[in-house]
């Protein structure tokens, strides 16, 4: 079942915050985000296992709560790079092989 | 590192032709190749894992016989789109992964195949 994301579009300013949510309605085994700009194939950014970890990558991090099965993905002091459209893909179990995509956040960063 | 390759870009061809697009790991052992299918402004939507050296593992919906899919490497797996019809015109990305996913694995992406059919 294709995962949740909130909100589906944020407009910012360069160096405002944005959290992007990606809820499932069954227990995740692990939460992958990717970026994707217009035109180009999505880009890995990190990977969040089950346990409650936190991840960091430059001034972009997440977090996995398992429990309540959902992810968030935090940018701070957002940059005019950070624009395009940011998609969790879910998997349900160890071993699934595959990963369920939300729809998809789409961030625009303004000057 | 993590370099995957997608050829063609673009292809634009009649109906009731076939299509072959390639999907090459560059640099990496590609255990696991995945197909998708991207509409404009909408989500990734798998069609099929593909494992080296097994059949492929198609999504409930996806016609095995339209969408052949071979994976005859750890670096090459390619979709056929067969007797393409205008239905099929869509964005079609390609993914490689050197594990297992659950193992901290990610997959990497392609840059696409915009395929149009007239």
């Amino acid at each position: 079942q294709q995962p949740v994301q909130s909100p589906q579009a944020v407009i910012l300013r360069e160096g405002e915050d944005a959290v992007i949510n990606c809820s499932s309605s069954k227990a995740l085994y692990s939460v992958h985000w990717y970026r994707q700009k217009h035109g180009e194939a999505p880009v890995f950014l990190m990977i969040l296992l089950k346990g409650g970890e936190q991840k960091g990558h430059e001034k972009i991090s997440a977090s996995f709560n398992e429990k309540k099965q959902q992810s968030s993905l935090y940018l701070t002091a957002s940059q005019l790079s950070y624009s395009g459209t940011y998609f969790c893909g879910t998997e349900g179990r160890e071993g699934a092989q595959k990963l369920v995509f939300g729809q998809g956040t789409r961030l625009t960063i303004n000057p | 590192g993590a370099v995957v390759s997608q050829h063609p870009s673009r292809v634009i061809c009649k109906s009731g032709t076939s299509v072959k697009i390639e999907c090459r790991s560059l640099d990496f052992q590609a255990t696991t190749m995945f197909w998708y299918r991207q509409f404009p402004k909408q989500s990734l939507m798998l069609m099929a894992t593909s494992n080296e050296g097994s059949k492929a593992t198609y999504e409930q919906g996806v016609e095995k016989d339209k969408f052949l899919i071979n994976h005859a490497s750890l670096t090459l797996s390619t979709l056929t789109v067969t007797s393409a019809h205008p239905e099929d015109s869509s964005f079609y990305i390609c993914s490689a992964s050197s594990g297992v996913t659950g193992s901290n694995q990610p997959q990497h992406f392609g840059d696409g195949t915009r395929l149009s059919i007239l």
